[in-house]
């Protein structure tokens, strides 16, 4: 059965960084693009930006250039989400997602709080 | 980054049937295929419709996706209780980025 098993939670000063891990099982982890999505408690999905892990090519949304980094580490069929910057407006449930939602990680919630 | 346009919430009683609008442009629903995800309380998302009306196996015929020009539909015949929570819509863009629809939350009453 497919999985995207993601980092536990996270609380972060305003101005650092989090880096959020996917490890993905029961597929080949380069033959399918992974997707960052964000929910804000009470708000709607928010896509963050796609990773092709074959050839390391990514796509962000233009609210996100600049302060979020997405990679992978194929050797143990990871990938990761690094957003920089923090505010409190980035508390929120991060997903990462195997295409566009076909699978869905358990998320991880990210809290940033003084 | 555009959105894709929902109803916030839709109702029905037990039995009956459901449909929610998805509502976007040429450069998404317009030339792209439409997903439909559904959230049930306290989880993740889960896939409901891909290629705007295929479904996943394990997902009841209960549920439909169509789409028509730059407007998709879900709908949710046989109402049932276990079907409250937030539905949302989502197309790939031209731009290369994703859109989400604004999200609908669906009370069987």
């Amino acid at each position: 059965q497919v999985r995207l098993v993601q980092s536990g939670t996270e609380v972060k000063k305003p101005g650092a960084s989090v880096k959020v891990s996917c490890k993905a099982s029961e597929y080949t982890f380069t033959n399918y693009d992974i997707n960052w999505v964000r929910q804000a408690t009470g708000h709607g999905l928010e896509w963050m930006g796609w990773m092709n892990p074959n050839s390391g090519y990514t796509g962000y949304a233009q609210k996100f250039l600049g302060r979020v980094t997405l990679t992978r580490d194929t050797s143990i069929n990871t990938a990761y989400m690094e957003l920089s910057g923090l505010t409190s407006d980035d508390t929120a449930f991060y997903y990462c997602t195997l295409g566009l939602g076909e699978v869905w990680g358990q998320g991880t919630l990210v809290t940033v709080s003084s | 980054q555009s959105v894709l346009t929902q109803p916030p919430s839709a109702s029905g009683t037990p039995g009956q049937r459901v449909t929610i609008s998805c509502s976007g442009s040429t450069s998404n629903i317009g030339s792209n295929f439409v997903y439909w995800y559904q959230q049930l309380p306290g989880a993740a998302p889960k896939l409901l419709i891909y290629r705007s009306n295929e479904r996943p196996s394990g997902v009841p015929d209960r549920f439909s996706g169509s789409k028509a020009g730059t407007s998709a539909s879900l709908a949710i015949s046989g109402l049932r209780s276990e079907d409250e929570g937030d539905y949302y819509c989502a197309a790939w863009d031209d731009s290369l980025s994703a859109v989400f629809g604004t999200g609908t939350r669906v009370t069987v009453l």
